[in-house]
């Protein structure tokens, strides 16, 4: 089982420019979340999707878009990026919703927008 | 809403320290409390949780208790090891704002040899 997995590691962009990030389960969970991680805030919630089919927006979901594809995908989208989305993102999924049951976490997309 | 804060990082301690991280919460109703460790460049592994009051989570010699009358939940290790340098997130489920975790800022622990 490889877990979560994310792509890419690493990437840089240039305002305005999009782009998709891209996470994947094999665990078979119901829920899944994209958090960003800035120094000094921990993590914040972006956007999540309780079960196939549903998502919902976190705390900071301005700028985003995401999709979740079938079970396994859960895809978070920068329509334009902004300096301000430089961050490290981290994709999680759980069996059930927050707290029912544990996330799991990918090693996370750095992302630098010049 | 809710809340979690976690003592100021980074801590320094040296190898077979006592460790104590301090982390207070504010929340209506009765969410479940998390401890995650974040290794460098890795991703969040859950460590601990206790899902009511006075229960003790405990996991590789760390442990926290769920003390509702000071909402607290300090993570203790009694002697840390070189390989417990990471950054510690204390985490509540929040029921008031669908399930979601809510995280403190992190606190980075560096163990010297």
């Amino acid at each position: 089982n490889a877990g979560v997995t994310q792509t890419p590691k690493f990437q840089v962009l240039k305002t305005g420019q999009s782009m998709t990030l891209q996470c994947a389960q094999d665990m078979n969970h119901n829920s899944m979340y994209w958090y960003r991680q800035d120094p000094g805030m921990g993590l914040r919630l972006i956007y999540y999707s309780a079960s196939e089919g549903t998502t919902d927006k976190g705390e900071v979901p301005n700028g985003y878009n995401v999709s979740r594809l079938n079970k396994r995908e859960f895809s978070l989208r920068l329509e334009s990026a902004a300096p301000s989305q430089t961050s490290v993102y981290f994709c999680a999924s759980s069996e059930f919703g927050a707290g029912r049951s544990t996330q799991y976490f990918g090693p996370g997309t750095r992302l630098l927008v010049l | 809403g809710d809340s979690v804060t976690q003592m100021e990082g980074p801590v320094t301690l040296s190898e077979e320290a006592f460790l104590t991280i301090n982390c207070t919460y504010t929340a209506t109703g009765y969410p479940s409390l998390f401890w995650y460790v974040q290794y460098p460049g890795e991703g969040l592994q859950l460590l601990l949780k206790a899902t009511k009051a006075d229960d003790k989570g405990s996991n590789k010699g760390f442990e926290a208790t769920y003390r509702k009358e000071t909402t607290s939940f300090h993570l203790e290790k009694g002697s840390v090891q070189v390989s417990d340098s990471a950054v510690y997130f204390c985490a509540l489920d929040s029921y008031n704002q669908g399930g979601k975790l809510i995280f403190g800022q992190g606190t980075e622990l560096s163990v010297k040899p």
